[in-house]
């Protein structure tokens, strides 16, 4: 157990369906993160939430929309997908976003979309 | 891009010594060295931080040189449970994970 947990821990959907992923961190840090693991390919980050304001997004596609109501909580809404969107999807929360803050990683969701 | 560099995979025994190199010939002024590992299905797991010498904690050790532009984990006595991904990355102000280096330990 890391102090953060992510649900659902499989989710199979639609590319027509719209679905949300959850993360929730125990830990009292200030920055949460999403990131993407496709088969075979390194970890992708995909957004950064600092004291719940968005300071990173790589470039991701409009389809995924990222909402921090608060410092403990991450949710990523899905709508619209594609069957390459279908990987791991990790939530991590830090102290700050410092180069010497370590990250906690939840779990993840294997997503797979049909 | 990744700004390291890592073998892509390595196989030892049960109780070796692992060493598991890192190049990152553009280190800036400002990045820390992280070591962290990833079992399959699972998120990756801090390991080990550090700027310059060497770093120890009760899973590994890490050795930077002088010029900082490679690293060295070390896994003391690895047994069947380190088989994992073991991913080296610099911290500044973009975290950036490569592909990470397959660790394989066989009886």
């Amino acid at each position: 157990e890391t102090g953060v947990t992510q649900t659902p821990r499989h989710l199979v959907m639609g590319m027509t369906n719209k679905k949300s992923l959850k993360c929730e961190q125990h830990l009292g840090h200030n920055a949460m993160y999403w990131y993407k693991q496709s088969a075979k390919k390194p970890l992708e980050l995909m957004f950064v939430y600092n004291f719940k304001e968005q300071t990173e997004n790589n470039s991701v596609p409009s389809r995924f929309s990222p909402e921090c109501p608060n410092s403990s909580h991450l949710f990523l809404h899905l709508h619209t997908l594609q069957p390459e969107d279908s990987a791991l999807y990790l939530c991590a929360s830090s102290t700050g976003t410092s180069g010497f803050d370590e990250q906690y990683f939840g779990p993840g969701t294997r997503l797979t979309v049909t | 891009l990744a700004k390291t560099t890592q073998p892509i995979s390595m196989d030892s025994y049960e109780g070796q010594e692992v060493n598991i190199t890192c190049s990152h010939n553009n280190i800036a002024t400002n990045d820390y060295i992280t070591w962290y590992q990833q079992f399959p299905s699972q998120g990756p797991r801090f390991i080990i931080q550090g700027y310059k010498t060497k770093v120890t904690n009760e899973v590994a050790s890490l050795f930077i040189p002088a010029d900082r532009k490679s690293s060295t984990l070390s896994l003391p006595r690895v047994s069947l449970s380190d088989t994992a991904v073991y991913y080296c990355l610099l911290r500044d102000d973009k975290i950036i994970f490569g592909k990470g280096t397959r660790l394989h330990i066989l009886p």
